[in-house]
């Protein structure tokens, strides 16, 4: 089945700096990327839709200055977390779009877990 | 809220007896899924439904759409202890503007064994 990667797996990292997490599609491309956000005991929260070679779309209250979504190709989407603070800790979800035999499909990444000390 | 609500929050059952989660949702979908995630793991695709299907089985799992009521649920039937975790559903929609996946609010589900 088709394999959708994160890296790293976790991250600790102090306030105040910049932490960035990469999603790969390893054995299709992708034609769009989503970047999700889950607190504890919470579901899964939709920040931003990415397609390869434009700008991500931010769903309503995400701030686009501090995730920045980078797809630099149609197999790697990357979200950097500026200037983290602890209540960015969470655990992040990619997930990575594709279409065959004319039906989209969506798998999902293993998630990173972020803590900002 | 992006989110549809999905009720029970949390169900504790025991081992052997069959666990219904519902699910809400606000808008017009292609179709729905449930998933499955233990407790601070990546998430478990259990089965799709389509807009234009009203049941669906995958062994122990079956799901109804009632689309007239923007509903889904999800039974599990002959629990396990392993059964343990978060379910919840996601709907597809959208069109030429772009595909999105919304989660439920999730349901936490505890058999004892």
């Amino acid at each position: 089945g088709a394999v959708v990667s994160q890296h790293p797996s976790w991250v600790i990292c102090k306030s105040g700096t910049s932490v960035k997490i990469e999603c790969r599609s390893l054995d299709f491309q992708a034609t769009t990327m989503f970047w999700y956000r889950q607190f504890p005991k919470q579901s899964l929260m939709l920040m931003a839709t990415s397609n390869e070679g434009s700008k991500a779309t931010y769903e309503q209250g995400v701030e686009k200055d501090k995730f920045l979504i980078n797809h630099a190709s149609l197999t790697l989407s990357t979200l950097t977390v500026t200037s983290a603070h602890p209540e960015d800790s969470s655990f992040y979800i990619c997930s990575a779009r594709v279409k065959r035999k004319y039906q989209e499909t969506q798998y999902f990444g293993p998630g990173t877990r972020l803590l900002v000390l | 809220s992006q989110q549809g609500e999905e009720d029970p929050q949390a169900l504790s059952i025991q081992e052997g007896e069959n666990a219904t989660m519902n699910c809400s949702y606000k808008t017009s979908i292609n179709n729905l899924q449930w998933y499955r995630q233990n407790s601070g793991r990546g998430l478990v695709h259990l089965i799709l439904i389509r807009s234009n299907e009203r049941e669906k089985h995958s062994g122990r799992l079956r799901v109804t759409l009632d689309t007239s009521k923007k509903s889904s649920s999800l039974l599990i039937t002959a629990s396990r202890a392993a059964d343990t975790a978060s379910y919840f559903c996601a709907t597809d929609s959208g069109g030429t503007g772009g595909f999105k996946t919304i989660f439920g609010a999730g349901t936490r589900l505890f058999v004892k064994a």
